[in-house]
């Protein structure tokens, strides 16, 4: 079955240092997705990115944050300057439609630790 | 206000019984999708249902289906038939509206349930 891969599954960084969590989405998916979970916490929605650019992105998507397609199978979503409060759960995800109708396949995620 | 709201922390269920995980959600809109993931202690999220809002019929997928009451806005998750490996945290999620959302989920603070032999 086909599947989101993210790597990597674990990074620990420092506080002020530049992250980038990468993403192999499902082939032939279109739209693609950011979310996170800080531990104990719901999932929020983070950034969706289709036709090479932002959809939509949530109020914790700050001048900090960027996404991009760099070329035709990876996704990545960069912190510029990470904060303590970055510490959390990334997962990204994609699907086949905007709407989602046969799901949205999530990537195992990677646990970002800043220190 | 919450979009979606699960108000069950915790479940027990033993093996082989059946269970049903709360959900409501709120929207205005007229098209709106549902969905049910599982999130074992691994982490990765498991996409399980889905039921749009003009499907006639619950949905169901295997041992899961979706008791979708739309009037109430609730849709329900049971799983018949519990196993051990159902023993995870179960969230509800809403994409609301059809393109302009882009597929944003919304989800719900989720449910744990630990299946016992």
């Amino acid at each position: 079955e086909p599947e989101v891969t993210q790597t990597p599954s674990h990074q620990v960084t420092q506080m002020g240092q530049e992250v980038i969590l990468r993403c192999v989405p499902i082939s032939n998916h279109l739209y693609f997705y950011w979310y996170r979970q800080i531990l104990g916490q719901k999932v929020e929605f983070l950034v969706s990115f289709y036709n090479n650019e932002i959809s939509e992105k949530s109020e914790i998507f700050d001048d900090q944050f960027s996404v991009e397609r760099p070329d035709g199978s990876n996704f990545t979503l960069k912190i510029r300057s990470t904060k303590l409060e970055d510490s959390a759960m990334y997962f990204c995800a994609s699907s086949a439609t905007g709407q989602g109708i046969y799901g949205y396949t999530f990537g195992s995620g990677t646990r970002l630790t800043v220190v | 206000a919450q979009k979606i709201t699960q108000t069950q922390p915790g479940m027990f269920v033993q093996e082989k019984e059946a269970v049903t995980l709360d959900c409501t959600y709120d929207t205005s809109d007229q098209s709106y999708g549902l969905f049910w993931y599982k999130q074992p202690s691994s982490g990765e999220m498991i996409f399980l249902i889905y039921q749009g809002s003009y499907d006639e019929q619950n949905a169901t997928e295997g041992r899961y289906s979706l008791n979708f009451q739309k009037a109430r806005k609730s849709a329900n998750l049971v799983i018949s038939a519990s196993q051990l490996g159902d023993s995870a945290m179960y969230f509800c999620a809403m994409r609301e509206g059809v393109a302009d959302s882009w597929g944003k989920l919304q989800f719900g603070a989720g449910t744990q349930v630990v299946v016992t032999p």
